[in-house]
């Protein structure tokens, strides 16, 4: 698959697990994002990378540990979560990170019991 | 920091007609608009977008307007059909703050037969 590939595309965890969700570019972009979308409610960009450092958090809980190994690949691991966690989480990338043109993936949606 | 309201937050329309979404915003600094269109189950995908420097901007079916003294810009569909049947998001924030990138609540655009 070509674009913006995210694994897995459902989860269901516990409030005690650990997991984590993967997200994989191959457009050649060198910036990444996470993004939370809950039902009703707006986007909310959670993280931003750029050639793989972190460009900004925005005020996102530490339960949630982003990880970027390289311009490709994006990691978001979870821990002790919270039923208010559960959301569809996307992943995007874009050739830099001035923010446009982003390109989305397809998500994970996420179930916090 | 920005805000971006969205209206309205439903619209159906007959196949032929025209649709129209607005968002406004709050922060004049803001310079770039996208505007991306998610259909159910589906990750979002950038439609259009316009530059503080251009008034309108036009890509077949679609436009989009800003009014920088307003600070509002809409979404027009002309000669709407079932395949825009989606959810249409817009967005607001200076290039190169991705950081503060700010979504609309988004708008689940309906065409009837």
């Amino acid at each position: 698959e070509t674009g913006v590939t995210q694994t897995p595309r459902h989860l269901v965890m516990g409030m005690t697990n650990k997991k984590s969700l993967k997200c994989e570019q191959h457009l050649g972009h060198n910036a990444m994002y996470w993004y939370k979308q809950s039902a009703k409610k707006p986007l909310e960009l959670m993280f931003v990378y750029s050639l793989e450092e972190r460009v900004e958090n925005n005020s996102v809980p530490s339960r949630f540990s982003p990880e970027c190994p390289n311009s490709s690949h994006l990691f978001l691991h979870l821990h002790t979560l919270q039923p208010e966690d559960s959301a569809l989480y996307l992943c995007a990338s874009s050739q830099d990170d001035s923010g446009r043109e982003q390109y989305f993936g397809p998500g994970t949606r996420l179930t916090v019991t | 920091g920005e805000n971006v309201e969205q209206h309205p937050s439903t619209l159906s329309v007959q196949e032929g007609d025209s649709a129209v979404i607005k968002c406004t915003y709050s922060d004049s600094a803001s310079n770039y608009f996208p505007w991306y269109k998610q259909e159910l189950g589906k990750r979002p995908q950038l439609i259009i977008d316009i530059r503080s420097n251009v008034g309108e901007k036009k890509d077949q079916r679609i436009a989009v307007t800003l009014n920088k003294t307003a600070k509002h810009f809409s979404l027009h569909i002309t000669e709407t059909q079932p395949e825009d049947s989606a959810v249409y998001f817009c967005a607001a924030f200076i290039t190169g703050t991705a950081s503060k990138l700010t979504f609309g609540t988004g708008t689940r655009l309906q065409v009837t037969l």
